[in-house]
């Protein structure tokens, strides 16, 4: 199986700072990956996929990046409301199987 | 948009067989879309449970297939999981989930505690 290892676990950063996650792949997985946030006490919502498409609505600070192995997810500027959890998710499509990253806590200094 | 909303109960004993629905609405269930099952345990991360297409098709995740039924009830516009034998760590938030690649719709999950 697909293992999906994200880093770092938690990162504390200050406004206007760039964030940079990141989360490789056990194996080459072309461009089948995508990007949540989940703030606390809600469900997920997704930013983009696949890896680098932004989805309707998300705010422009958001983008993804890579191929194959290693994928990155990067807030350009950290603002207050961007506090939350990001995931990766790796979508296989035979036979089909989801398998998410184990999170990243991104939280204000 | 697709609206989900999870039901069941929020109290399981240990041993016993967790069985949770999934109200859809504002779209097929019969479209081409995969409805999920998706947990998360408190405090740590999402695990992905399986899924069913309205043919009844389903693919579950290799770490719980032996205690995972999905099934599918068209004319209710509903699913459900079944989790059977359940113990302290199958505590968790249950989402159910719509998608084909990616997944684009969440309910607002249920809490569901195993304890006696």
């Amino acid at each position: 199986d697909i293992q999906m290892t994200q880093s770092p676990s938690s990162l504390s950063a200050s406004v206007g700072d760039r964030v940079t996650i990141t989360c490789r792949a056990s194996q080459a997985i072309r461009n089948d990956l995508g990007w949540y946030q989940q703030k606390p006490g809600k469900a997920p919502k997704r930013l983009i996929y696949p890896a680098s498409i932004l989805q309707s609505g998300a705010p422009s600070r958001f983008s993804g990046g890579g191929s194959g192995t290693e994928f990155t997810l990067t807030i350009s500027s950290l603002q207050p409301e961007d506090v939350a959890t990001y995931y990766c998710l790796h979508h296989k499509s035979y036979p089909r199987m989801y398998t998410f990253g184990q999170g990243t806590k991104v939280e204000i200094k | 948009q697709v609206q989900l909303q999870e039901s069941g109960p929020g109290l399981v004993k240990p041993s016993g067989t967790l069985s949770l629905t999934c109200a859809v609405s504002g779209g097929s269930i019969s479209s081409s879309s995969w409805w999920s099952w998706v947990r998360q345990p408190p405090g740590k991360g999402l695990e992905w449970i399986g899924e069913i297409y309205h043919s009844g098709s389903t693919n579950y995740n290799p770490s719980l297939k032996s205690r995972v039924t999905i099934s599918v009830d068209k004319s209710k516009k509903q699913f459900s999981l079944r989790l059977s034998s359940v113990t302290a760590a199958d505590t968790a938030v249950y989402y159910c989930a719509r998608g084909y690649a990616e997944i684009d719709d969440w309910g607002q999950g249920t809490l569901v505690t195993v304890s006696s």
